[in-house]
């Protein structure tokens, strides 16, 4: 079964401390792996999607890399408005396109 | 352009009461999805629609149904509503095609109280 682990439950940051998130994943082949922010009050908002290992993409003070077994959201410099949930979701080979499986997310909170 | 939208934003049931959740995109996507989201379970896939015409179960269907009304539009209905169906629900949307998968946009939720 296609499973996703993510880590820390909540991280308290001051702002400037960088830190980085940990999605540890188990699928039968990987064919995508996304990361979302979400707000509270709020639908999911796109951030990521890395499809093989040793693939890198930033954006900002975000950025996201992949293994064969786990990825790393780093997050550089914080600032308060980084505060959200991030999501990470897996899409199997197996499962074709339409089914993603989600994480429960990690907590951040940066304070200035 | 709007992204997907969905309405009502809050709504409080009573037990066995029926419903339909809406959401609309203006993307031009030929995928759509409904999910419920629950502390401390994640996202999870209710039902899905790969394109206009088809629609599939996901991983929680049960007490629900779907319609594919068209290219931009897709409701759930809980035909008879039950305290364990209180959640936030998101319809996401996702553009078929391509080299590269397209990730799933979501909508801002809908948040069901069933008393």
């Amino acid at each position: 079964e296609d499973q996703v682990t993510q880590s820390p439950e909540a991280l308290r940051l001051q702002e400037g401390e960088s830190s980085s998130l940990n999605c540890s994943y188990t699928v039968s082949g990987l064919r995508g792996l996304f990361w979302y922010r979400q707000d509270p009050g709020k639908g999911p908002e796109f951030l990521f999607t890395l499809y093989s290992a040793g693939e890198e993409k930033e954006k900002e003070r975000l950025k996201a890399t992949l293994t064969k077994k786990e990825s790393f959201l780093h997050i550089t410099a914080p600032k308060p408005e980084d505060s959200a949930t991030y999501l990470c979701a897996v899409q199997a080979l197996n499962t074709g396109f339409q089914k993603l499986v989600f994480g429960t997310g990690t907590r951040l909170l940066v304070s200035p | 352009n709007a992204g997907v939208t969905q309405t009502p934003k809050f709504q409080v049931l009573k037990t066995g009461q029926s419903m339909t959740l809406q959401c609309a995109q203006d993307m031009n996507h030929n995928s759509m999805y409904w999910y419920r989201q629950d502390p401390g379970m994640g996202l999870r896939l209710i039902y899905y629609s790969a394109s206009e015409g088809t629609t599939d179960k996901g991983e929680v269907p049960n007490g629900y149904n779907v319609s594919r009304l068209n290219k931009r539009e897709f409701s759930l209905r809980l035909e008879s509503a039950a305290p364990s169906q209180t959640s936030v629900y998101f319809c996401a949307s996702r553009k078929l095609g391509g080299p590269i998968q397209e990730t799933q946009y979501f909508g801002p939720g809908t948040r069901l109280l069933v008393l």
